[in-house]
């Protein structure tokens, strides 16, 4: 969607190989999502940003961390990836604290560790 | 904690039947209910939502109705096309500060010509 962009779009790594997805935002939206999709789970929330230097944990954040310096950048960092990694990543912005507006969603990531 | 349940899937249907996609949700306080739509090769949209009992969202043909007495928020579309073809995600999201979406597991949507 136009505002939102995610890098790279594809990306195949090695088993125990950082990587890192950017998710880059033009809305100047204060709250940014990390979640993961999987076949049988759907989406699962990573990490989440309420501001600069402002992140916390999800439901699946064992083996990632993140990093927002700027507002309209948000890192999702795999330290040393591992096969169970392999996945659609998306990353997601909204303009309130309360999800009641719902999220507006980038392209997504398909991340493969082989 | 939070959750939502879709119906199991895939569904295939013919163009210009019925659509009914399940979902109840397990929520405290007043949840507001969404229905995200994800294309082939593209990332979520917002499709409809509601955000207090009894409410309908409507879109594109597709509607829902928050129905408190059942936790349910099912979503059906009187006459699918193949356009409609696609992955549905039922969501809420709880009442509070700093709340986030919960999602179910998606439901893929076949439509035949």
């Amino acid at each position: 969607d136009a505002g939102i962009t995610q890098s790279p779009r594809h990306k195949v790594t090695e088993t125990g190989t950082p990587v890192t997805l950017r998710c880059h935002q033009t809305e100047n939206h204060r709250y940014m999502y990390w979640y993961r999709q999987d076949p049988g789970h759907g989406l699962r929330l990573i990490h989440y940003s309420y501001g600069v230097k402002d992140t916390d944990k999800g439901e699946v954040s064992d083996g990632y961390s993140v990093s927002r310096s700027k507002t309209e950048d948000f890192l999702l960092t795999l330290e040393s990836a591992t096969s169970s990694q392999t996945s659609v990543y998306f990353c997601a912005i909204s303009e309130s604290a309360t999800a009641n507006y719902g999220y507006t969603f980038g392209s997504g990531t398909r991340l493969t560790v082989v | 904690g939070d959750s939502v349940t879709q119906m199991e899937g895939p569904v295939t249907l013919s163009e210009e039947a019925f659509l009914t996609i399940n979902c109840t949700y397990t929520a405290t306080g007043y949840p507001s209910l969404f229905w995200y739509v994800q294309y082939p090769g593209e990332g979520l949209q917002l499709l409809l939502k509601a955000t207090k009992a009894d409410d309908k969202g409507s879109n594109k043909g597709f509607e829902a109705t928050y129905r408190k007495e059942t936790t349910s928020f099912h979503l059906e579309k009187g006459s699918v096309q193949v356009s409609d073809s696609a992955v549905y995600f039922c969501a809420l999201s709880d009442s509070g500060a700093n709340s986030k979406l919960t999602f179910g597991k998606g439901i893929t949507l076949s439509v035949r010509p």
